[in-house]
């Protein structure tokens, strides 16, 4: 199985700045196959990224993400305070697996 | 807009079976792969299994000796039995739809619309 490692395990922060995420794959993952989600307490997972850059259906533009093979970012260029949350990468494989996640908490 | 909604008992008694439907509503159950996912609580998230429509099936290595995802498509609705249940299996359990489909890089694949979840407890 891919493992994936999301650093770091939390990022705190204040509004308006900027957040960024890492995914570190144990092998490399088709950009195709990365994906992202936002979690907050109490909620289902929502998907935020496909494809490693593609953003969801409504999906504000403030979210981002990049990289390829081994390394990937979701980035949140101005954090708004629906933001803060849980953040987990996600790739599919012959074997989907999901990262450890991401908290994005208020400083 | 689809929606998703587990059903099943919230409680299951330590090496029976859970058993849970997925009830799919607002869209067809066809042309799609359908996903068990879970997350014990306090953790992250585990992919169980998932089942295209045509019943074909995929389950995680490690849960695949006591899971079973099978599809009623006349009902829209999607199974998943879990065996010889431990503590080890209590968690929130969610039912996702697995979409695949072109996108920039490729073809692409995404958990696009989940279930709310539900909890279930092993105790006795």
């Amino acid at each position: 199985d891919i493992v994936l490692t999301q650093s770091p395990g939390t990022l705190s922060l204040s509004p308006r700045e900027r957040a960024t995420l890492s995914c570190r794959a144990s092998q490399s993952v088709g950009s195709s196959y990365l994906a992202w989600y936002q979690q907050k307490p109490g909620q289902a997972p929502r998907l935020l990224i496909y494809g490693a850059s593609s953003r969801a259906t409504g999906i504000p533009d403030r979210f981002s993400g990049s990289g390829s093979g081994t390394d990937f970012t979701l980035t949140i260029s101005r954090l708004e305070p629906e933001d803060f949350a849980v953040y987990y990468c996600q790739q599919y494989g012959s074997s989907p697996t999901f990262g450890g996640g991401t908290k994005v908490e208020i400083k | 807009q689809v929606q998703l909604q587990e059903s099943g008992p919230g409680l299951v008694k330590p090496s029976e079976t859970l058993s849970l439907t997925c009830t799919v509503s607002g869209g067809s159950i066809s042309s799609y792969y359908w996903s068990w996912i879970r997350q014990p609580p306090g953790k992250g998230l585990e992919w169980i299994g998932y089942i295209y429509y045509s019943g074909s099936t995929n389950y995680n290595p490690s849960l695949k000796s006591r899971v079973t995802i099978s599809i009623d498509t006349s009902k829209n609705q999607f199974s998943l039995k879990l065996s010889s249940v431990t503590a080890a299996d209590t968690a929130v359990y969610y039912c996702a739809r697995l979409k695949g489909g072109y996108c920039s890089v490729g073809f692409c694949y995404s958990f696009d619309y989940w279930g709310q979840g539900t909890l279930v407890t092993v105790s006795s």
